[in-house]
């Protein structure tokens, strides 16, 4: 059973519209959880890095959380555009690095 | 460009063959990790070296080998192809801080 548990699979929603995705973990002990954003055919970007004292952290449309005590993380995707249709991979770090099968958004106008 | 550099871009090849994918960490890095990705399925961590010294290994094949050169690029070579080794191979470099920087990774295509 992968350590690193992404849901949904896939998902398409429309342009403009939110949406959230999960990564639910049991890799111990934790040292940090990275999201990834890979557009098709291209390298992982990292989006941020969730350490295990933050809640909450953002970067532009992108909002990421954290509960360490439930081992929850989930990216949250504001006024989405069609440039976010990629794979979402979340990275937990515990000296050597799990990673999720990963999440793909695709944004339809 | 996350520094991190990879050649050939693209790569078609015959079964039983044997190639040699080339990777470059970002300057400063020691680290450099490969992966395997088939189509439309996940990451799949192959090997990791550290200043030449090889760290991990993940679900990598006997017909796979790597190595980290003293100028610390790194080479993954693939032989005795087969069809189903056909995907993108990325490789990463590991900062201090632990963040990955991906290449953009090399398409193999075993015909």
């Amino acid at each position: 059973k992968n350590q690193v548990e992404q849901s949904p699979q896939s998902l398409i929603i429309l342009e403009g519209k939110n949406c959230t995705l999960q990564c639910n973990y049991t890799v111990s002990p934790f040292s940090n959880l990275r999201w990834y954003k890979q557009d098709t055919g291209r390298g992982p970007v990292s989006l941020t890095i969730m350490t295990f004292s933050e809640n909450t952290k953002s970067n532009g449309r992108y909002t990421a959380t954290l509960d360490a005590d439930t081992k929850q993380s989930s990216l949250h995707i504001t006024a989405s555009q069609l440039s976010d249709s990629a794979s979402y991979i979340c990275v937990v770090s515990s000296g050597d690095m799990r990673f999720g099968a990963g999440t793909r958004l695709t944004v339809k106008p | 460009d996350s520094g991190v550099t990879q050649t050939p871009k693209h790569l078609i090849t015959a079964t039983g063959q044997r190639v040699t994918l080339r990777c470059s960490p970002r300057s400063g890095d020691l680290s450099v990790y490969w992966y395997q990705q088939s189509l439309d399925q996940g990451l799949q961590f192959l090997i990791q070296y550290y200043n030449g010294e090889e760290r991990a290994k993940g679900n990598i094949l006997e017909r796979f080998s790597a190595q980290q050169f003293p100028d610390l690029h790194s080479e993954l070579n693939l032989s005795s192809l087969e069809l189903g080794d056909s995907a993108l191979y990325f490789c990463a470099s590991r900062t201090r801080t632990g963040e990955l920087f991906f290449g953009e990774g090399s398409r193999l295509t075993v015909l």
